[in-house]
């Protein structure tokens, strides 16, 4: 059962412009992750947050975790038509230890020059 | 080149036959995963191996069936019982020893189309 749901389903921008995306989820975790989907191609991780932090960065990718709200955003800043994909986040949640992701229904995400 | 691979790229079947999708790993990593992506949707889990001869079913396991007798691999099988296979299937891998660190690391896929 997936139990991420992500806002907004598609998002379309202008190069330069920041993307920010948001993930909920329903049960506790252990971790939080973002992965990108080209068309047609497998998954790229990108970031990692744990549930006891708040933020983190990754060059043009921020990432910040509310454990209260179970809600999470990616932003990504000065965004360049090659970052044209689908984005999901994906929980590990607390009763499965760490041997399964929990994955959401993705943002689609484009970026026009 | 270490990674995953996955083949075929695409693959029609007929009905009421069996298909078996490769997934081969030089990463040395224990765990390996089997995803279903239907179109415009994320990924939902088919069936998980943490160790060689052990797999776990996953949300959506009805008609798929694996194995895992080495290290490095971990077919999967898409029977004649799945009534809808049409989809694009991904295998990932994860390390499996360190806790904290469950990344995981996917396959370029494989497009199923039952004709």
């Amino acid at each position: 059962s997936q139990q991420g749901e992500e806002d907004p389903q598609a998002l379309s921008i202008q190069e330069g412009e920041n993307a920010t995306m948001n993930c909920s989820y329903k049960t506790s975790i252990n971790n939080l992750q973002w992965y990108r989907q080209n068309s047609g191609r497998g998954l790229v991780h990108l970031i990692l947050i744990r549930s006891n932090e708040r933020e983190k960065h990754s060059g043009r990718l921020r990432v910040t975790l509310d454990t209260s709200k179970k809600s999470s955003s990616l932003l990504i800043t000065a965004s360049r038509a090659a970052d044209t994909a689908s984005y999901f986040c994906a929980t590990a949640p607390l009763f499965t230890g760490f041997q399964k992701l929990v994955f959401g229904t993705g943002t689609r995400l484009l970026v026009s020059p | 080149d270490g990674g995953i691979t996955q083949s075929p790229k695409y693959l029609f079947r007929k009905e009421g036959q069996n298909v078996t999708l490769s997934c081969e790993q030089n990463l040395n990593h224990d765990a390996m995963y089997w995803y279903r992506q239907d179109p415009g949707q994320g990924l939902r889990l088919i069936y998980y191996s943490q160790i060689v001869n052990d797999f776990q079913k996953g949300d959506i396991a009805e008609g798929y069936s694996v194995s895992r007798e080495k290290k490095e691999s971990f077919p999967l099988t898409v029977t004649s019982a799945q009534k809808n296979p049409t989809a694009f299937y991904l295998c990932a891998s994860r390390t499996g020893r360190v806790r904290g660190t469950d990344t995981q690391y996917f396959g370029p896929g494989t497009r199923l189309t039952v004709l």
